[in-house]
């Protein structure tokens, strides 16, 4: 089956731009994440989506970040304003059904640079 | 903020010898994951452990769980330079909404 796919791979911005991330999770997987990865760091949880309703956004920066799973099936990622502080690989996820012990599979990632 | 923190930061070794790693944690948990992520990649599940359980193998993998001591170990044993990552162990806690939180990883470098 195809994996999580996500675009774009890496992205150079100015700080003050605005970027969004695409991701398409694995067909029928109800469960879609997105996360944070700053070098050298474990991923961070950003946001936690069942279908297209948000679980968990405990840890997004609602000041500048948004997301959106229309559908309940791709979802986008955007950031508005960014800062230098957001350079980092956004990693999106899915799993089947979202509990605890289920297997999370992973995108590439998008790099992100802020100038 | 991260539950885990693994233990050692990074770990250089010979090819065929055995790589272990630990993670510990700081509040009770339904389970604990170790993820691999290659260079430049996405994260990749290895095993899961259960708290009610102490052991599992998967391959060449070996995981313990003491939740007495808050504390995990990954075992590879016989290298391979395939085995050259990042791993992570992630821990659902028993408490908070079902999500997984990661630790700052343990880099492994395999010498040829």
């Amino acid at each position: 089956e195809a994996g999580v796919a996500q675009s774009p791979r890496y992205k150079i911005i100015e700080k003050r731009q605005s970027v969004a991330f695409w991701c398409n999770p694995i067909s029928g997987h109800a469960t879609l994440y997105w996360y944070q990865q700053i070098l050298g760091q474990g991923p961070k949880l950003l946001i936690q989506f069942q279908n297209n309703g948000v679980v968990d956004d405990s840890q997004l920066p609602k000041d500048r970040f948004s997301a959106e799973r229309l559908k309940g099936v791709d979802s986008t990622l955007k950031i508005q304003p960014a800062k230098l502080e957001d350079s980092a690989v956004y990693l999106c996820a899915s799993s089947d059904s979202g509990g605890g012990e289920e297997t999370q599979y992973f995108g590439p990632g998008t790099r992100l640079l802020v100038l | 903020s991260q539950q885990g923190e693994e233990d050692p930061q990074a770990l250089s070794i010979q090819e065929g010898e055995n790589a272990t790693m630990n993670c510990s944690y700081k509040t009770s948990i339904n389970n604990l994951q170790w993820y691999r992520q290659n260079s430049g990649r996405g994260l990749v599940h290895l095993i899961l452990i259960r708290s009610n359980e102490r052991e599992k193998h998967s391959g060449r993998l070996r995981v313990t769980l003491d939740t007495s001591k808050k504390s995990s170990s990954l075992l590879i044993t016989a290298s391979r330079a395939a085995d050259t990552a990042s791993y992570f162990c992630a821990t659902d806690a028993v408490q908070g909404a079902q999500k997984l939180v990661f630790g700052q990883g343990t880099r492994l470098t395999i010498n040829p």
